[in-house]
């Protein structure tokens, strides 16, 4: 299979604390997104970051990319119950190029 | 805006069935995209698009049928519809161009084949 692997499946925190996924891939990249997912919902875009950055930042999110170990993490910081949600990656590939390709996803529950 | 539109909601097929699922967007995106959501398999690419006129297949495009007659629309066909085809359809489209560009999606449809 060409998915990636998200890591950990499933997890649950209480409010306030830090949430870290992580998505690992195989192939060499051009960028890798990651996506929101509220049960029932479509996905919802929320990081971009290209293979020649090595980490962003939007409000509560952190994302990292490491290309040597083919790897990236997506940190939430502070978490609300509204983060209560699936988180997947999706990369694009050097070779088929016009693929978009996600990884299984991260289950989030976060309690109040 | 609308953004991506998809319809039905939901559809219930029986085996042998055909039925065309219906994607829209009015951002004048060059790329479209169908994926389709089983559980524990996260989303896996069926068909894209890259423009009026181009379609290509993804991962697991058989059983299923695209065209891309409009920049509009981007319909997906079922031509015998199987069990094995009970998922949730997300249709998805962006910006076209070298690097990918955020991908906006439907809200799905879904779709049971008894």
């Amino acid at each position: 299979s060409q998915q990636g692997e998200e890591d950990p499946q499933a997890l649950s925190i209480q409010e306030g604390e830090n949430a870290t996924m992580n998505c690992s891939y195989k192939t060499s990249i051009n960028n890798l997104q990651w996506y929101r997912q509220n049960s029932g919902r479509g996905l919802v875009h929320l990081i971009l970051i290209r293979s020649n950055e090595r980490e962003k930042h939007s409000g509560r999110l952190r994302v990292t990319l490491d290309t040597s170990k083919k790897s990236s993490s997506l940190l939430i910081t502070a978490s609300r119950a509204a983060d209560t949600a699936s988180y997947f990656c999706a990369r694009q590939g050097t070779y088929n190029t016009d693929k978009l390709i996600f990884g299984t996803g991260t289950r989030l529950q976060v309690f109040p | 805006n609308a953004g991506v539109t998809q319809t039905p909601k939901f559809q219930v097929l029986k085996t042998g069935q055909s039925m065309t699922l219906q994607c829209a967007q009015d951002m004048n995106h060059e790329y479209m995209s169908w994926y389709r959501q089983d559980p524990g398999m996260g989303l896996r690419l069926i068909h894209y698009s890259v423009g009026a006129g181009i379609t290509d297949q993804g991962e697991v495009p058989n059983g299923y049928n695209v065209s891309r007659s409009t920049t509009e629309d981007f319909p997906l066909r079922l031509l015998s519809a199987a069990p094995s085809q009970t998922s949730v359809y997300f249709c998805a489209s962006s910006q076209a161009g070298v690097y990918f560009h955020e991908q906006y999606f439907g809200p799905g449809t879904r779709l049971t084949v008894t």
